[in-house]
């Protein structure tokens, strides 16, 4: 079984421009999680999706930030217009129910210069 | 909003010593968790405990979920160099409000084992 894969593994932009994170969890996953680490800090949750449903964006920065799961598989993490303090490591977790085991992929990190 | 308290920072021991951290918490979770993360990977779940009081052991690790649901602790015994990584706790509320699936994170415990 494969396991959750991110891509990309590494993007360097400059601040002001758009970059997309993708995560494909688990097949057969129906929960989604987005979360960050800022450099040498906590990993901070960011939202969790239900199949395609937003079931908790409590964690979302500000509306420079966009996820989307259209069909319940796949998902995209927007940032636009990036700023350097959404410089990090953006990981994805995946679950079959809500209260069982995250499985996480290897993170996207993400320097915004 | 929540927060986890994890220490130590950092920790640097001898091959074979036994090693101890622990979180703290001022909101009560109804699951601790523990992980450990390699470089450039994804955090890997090391122990689950799901009861007040509970005490779990995997292998050489050992962890106990506090009384008060407000704290928990990790033992790892005898030491390896594949033991080096960083250690993250980790609290899931689980009941209630729209936030039950997310995890809390404490910051982390950087473990340096030298041979």
């Amino acid at each position: 079984e494969a396991g959750v894969t991110q891509f990309p593994s590494h993007s360097v932009i400059e601040k002001g421009q758009t970059v997309t994170l993708r995560c494909d969890p688990i097949s057969g996953h129906d929960n989604l999680y987005w979360y960050r680490r800022v450099m040498g800090k906590e990993i901070k949750f960011l939202l969790h999706f239900v199949k395609e449903s937003k079931q908790d964006e409590s964690g979302m920065p500000n509306n420079r930030f966009l996820a989307e799961r259209t069909g319940g598989t796949y998902s995209t993490l927007k940032v636009q217009p990036a700023e350097l303090e959404d410089s990090g490591v953006y990981f994805c977790a995946s679950s079959r129910f809500t209260y069982s085991e995250q499985f996480f992929g290897p993170g996207t990190r993400l320097t915004v210069l | 909003g929540q927060q986890l308290n994890q220490s130590p920072q950092s920790m640097f021991i001898q091959e074979g010593e036994d090693v101890s951290m622990n979180c703290t918490s001022s909101s009560i979770f109804n699951t601790w968790l523990w992980y450990k993360q390699d470089p450039g990977e994804g955090p890997v779940l090391l122990i689950a405990l799901y009861k007040a009081g509970e005490l779990t052991s995997n292998g050489r690790l050992t962890a106990q979920f506090g009384i008060t649901r407000k704290d928990s602790f990790l033992n790892i015994s005898a030491s390896i160099p594949s033991d080096v990584g960083i250690y993250f706790c980790a609290g899931q509320q689980g009941t209630g409000g729209t936030s039950y699936g997310k995890l809390t994170f404490g910051q982390g415990t950087i473990l340096t084992v030298h041979p």
